[in-house]
């Protein structure tokens, strides 16, 4: 069974960067991959930020970036603020009708 | 704009069936390749299924294959989830959305909680 990997939480100062990392229990993780992202605050529905590793879904801030670092995708966070403060979640299309999600990382703003 | 408002959540017994609806508007449903997405009390995302426009395959994770159905209905541009011989773990809030194109979500519905207690 795969697993997908994600700090389960990170502090950031207001106005860091900040790079949350997505990876395999076994293996790299790869574009092929399809890695995507979401934030959730609690209560909410989650909202789509990056997909197909890099590209920003409609109305997300430059201040998101997705990119494959190593062998994981990874979200980058730069200027950190307040509402920043959240859940992030990535998604990996495993293969032949696998998708599977990563157990997000809770990010404190402090 | 894109919308997805799921309905039919409730409390169930175990064992029981329960159909969930996904209405969608704002978008071309029927070109539109559709997941479910469920997300357990204080857990994280789970991916439960993904069916192509033209239901022509239809993937299942392996914790709901063979329980849960997902379908659709193209004159009500609704999405359905089937679920049958639900347990205590399938409690959740279940989400529909919208697929991207590139094997990722794009519109999440607000959610709908499913309670299997008895």
């Amino acid at each position: 069974q795969t697993v997908v990997t994600q700090e389960p939480s990170f502090s950031v100062s207001p106005g860091a960067t900040v790079t949350l990392t997505c990876g395999l229990s076994s293996g790299s993780v790869s574009t092929s991959y399809y890695p995507s992202w979401y934030q959730q605050t609690p209560g909410q529905a989650p909202r789509t930020l990056i997909y197909n590793t890099n590209s920003r879904s409609s109305g997300v801030p430059d201040r998101f970036s997705g990119s494959i670092l190593g062998n994981k995708a990874a979200l980058t966070i730069r200027g950190a603020q307040a509402d920043d403060e959240s859940y992030f979640y990535c998604m990996l299309y495993i293969s032949s009708g696998i998708w599977v999600f990563g157990g997000g990382t809770k990010l404190t703003v402090l | 704009q894109v919308q997805l408002v799921e309905s039919g959540g409730g409390v169930v017994q175990p064992g029981e069936s329960l159909r969930l609806s996904c209405a969608a508007s704002g978008f071309t449903f029927s070109t539109s390749a559709i997941y479910w997405v469920r997300q357990a009390p204080g857990k994280g995302l789970e991916w439960l299924t993904f069916m192509r426009s033209d239901e022509s395959i239809k993937y299942y994770a392996a914790s709901v294959k063979g329980r849960f159905t997902i379908s659709r209905d193209y004159s009500k541009d609704t999405l359905y989830l089937h679920m049958g011989s639900l347990r205590p773990e399938d409690t959740a809030v279940y989400y529909c959305a919208k697929d991207g194109g590139n094997y990722n979500v794009d519109y999440w519905g607000q959610g709908t909680l499913v309670t299997v207690s008895s």
